[in-house]
């Protein structure tokens, strides 16, 4: 049982390049969310998905997607990478989808864009 | 105003010392509460929920005052393994009276217990 895993654990991009954060979990969760954690920011939700099938605004989106590939897989996509995304990003799970339970969280990646 | 404030800190404390970390919400419609914890470079880990009537695990005590919007989590006997950022967290219901599980966090409290 792995948990909440993503890839990569870091990343060096520049400038208008792309590319996508992938996470997955084993734990059978209706829910995921995608974070990012910035000095003095805390973390801050990006998107989440609430079951599979759905995805929502989360409350910093802007230059982001997501696709929620299946049930247990939720990715992240940049399409025009800035140096405000320089951040670490947090995948997380939780279940189920409409109550608050614990939020079980992937060891992190970490983007600098230049 | 930040939805969820700490206090950032650092807090220096010796082994065994007694610390409290405080938080407010700005959100009188917040529902539930929590504490996580966060290791230097790790992922945030729940630690304890807080329930409106206080609860206690093991040494850690969390308290809940929804007439003020205040959250508190009290260490007692601090050993050098609690070092680590403590997160106040909040959880929001929308306009549907769901809330999907979204948290909100604070910026976190840097404790350092030293020998």
């Amino acid at each position: 049982n792995a948990g909440v895993t993503q890839t990569p654990k870091f990343r060096v991009l520049k400038t208008g390049q792309s590319m996508t954060l992938q996470c997955a979990q084993d734990m059978n969760h209706n829910s995921m969310y995608w974070y990012r954690q910035d000095p003095g920011m805390g973390l801050r939700l990006i998107y989440y998905s609430a079951s599979e099938g759905t995805t929502d605004k989360g409350e910093v989106p802007n230059g982001y997607n997501v696709s929620r590939l299946n049930k247990r897989e939720f990715s992240l996509r940049l399409e025009s990478a800035a140096p405000s995304q320089t951040s670490v990003y947090f995948c997380a799970s939780s279940y189920p989808g409409e109550a608050v339970y614990e939020q079980f969280f992937g060891p992190g990646t970490r983007l600098t864009v230049l | 105003r930040k939805e969820v404030e700490q206090d950032p800190g650092p807090f220096n404390v010796p082994e065994g010392a007694t610390v409290a970390f405080n938080c407010t919400y700005s959100n009188s419609a917040s529902q539930s509460f929590f504490w996580y914890r966060q290791d230097c470079r790790k992922e945030p880990k729940l630690l304890m929920s807080v329930y409106s009537s206080g609860n206690e695990d093991g040494r850690f005590t969390a308290q809940l005052n929804r007439a003020s919007q205040y959250i508190s989590l009290l260490i007692r006997d601090s050993k050098l393994s609690d070092s680590a950022t403590y997160l106040c967290v909040v959880n929001v219901a929308n306009a549907g009276g769901t809330s999907y599980g979204k948290l909100t966090f604070g910026q976190g409290t840097i404790l350092t217990v030293h020998p």
